[in-house]
């Protein structure tokens, strides 16, 4: 069975401050990862995505992402929290085995960056 | 390029009463999904169509939910009869053709059901 836990439902920081948001992950063969972010009133939109190879991705927005293989973890992390960075992120798997197979997402984590 | 278009934004219906979401995905993508996201939860898969085929309905309740995908291009969400338990936030999603489970997933802003 797949799934994805994003152990913390909320993430408070400065403005400025590092980020990172938790995901770990659990899928039956190798996993495609994916970060999305939720702003109000709107649909996800894709940050970044692990497939292969450099375990640290770079994605939109200054985001970045660490796989590691040995903690089936996934986490999300910002060098330098802005304001504007504050909404609900999700984390996201599939199993590399499965090319239409189903993206299972987790329950996401608010991210509130205060001024 | 355009994004998923959905409509209506927001519908309230009381129980038992039908409710009907459409979707038109973004030009050339063949894959689309609908997902049912229940506030506090992530986007759970109700179905998922490979051009007008359905590849992945497994977790759609079919004693009350239907969705089709006629031509290949729109796709409608059905509910009949509407359950309270059926309140969430309705997204279709579309991504691009081949065979990649790499593929990103572009999603629309979402029809929020209210069931009343």
């Amino acid at each position: 069975a797949q799934s994805v836990a994003q152990p913390e439902d909320q993430v408070n920081v400065a403005e400025g401050n590092p980020l990172t948001v938790k995901c770990t992950y659990s899928v039956s063969g190798n996993p495609y990862l994916f970060w999305y972010v939720q702003y109000p009133n709107r649909g996800l939109q894709f940050l970044l995505k692990y497939i292969t190879g450099d375990n640290l991705v770079k994605g939109s927005y200054g985001f970045e992402a660490e796989f590691n293989k040995s903690q089936t973890s996934f986490h999300l992390k910002k060098p330098s929290a802005l304001v504007s960075d504050s909404a609900l992120y999700f984390c996201a798997v599939r199993d590399r085995g499965s090319t239409l197979g189903r993206l299972y997402f987790g329950r996401g984590t608010q991210l509130t960056v205060w001024p | 390029e355009a994004g998923v278009a959905q409509s209506p934004r927001y519908k309230i219906i009381e129980k038992r009463q039908s409710v009907a979401f459409w979707c038109n995905p973004i030009s050339g993508h063949a894959t689309l999904y609908w997902y049912q996201q229940i506030l506090g939860q992530g986007p759970k898969l109700l179905i998922q169509f490979q051009n007008n085929g359905v590849v992945d309905d497994s977790q759609l309740p079919k004693d009350r939910f239907s969705a089709e995908r006629l031509k290949g291009v729109d796709s409608t969400l059905k509910i009949q009869p509407a359950k309270l338990e059926d309140s969430a936030v309705y997204l279709c999603a579309s991504s691009a053709p081949g065979p990649s489970g790499a593929n990103v997933l572009t999603f629309g802003a979402g029809s929020r059901l209210t069931v009343l």
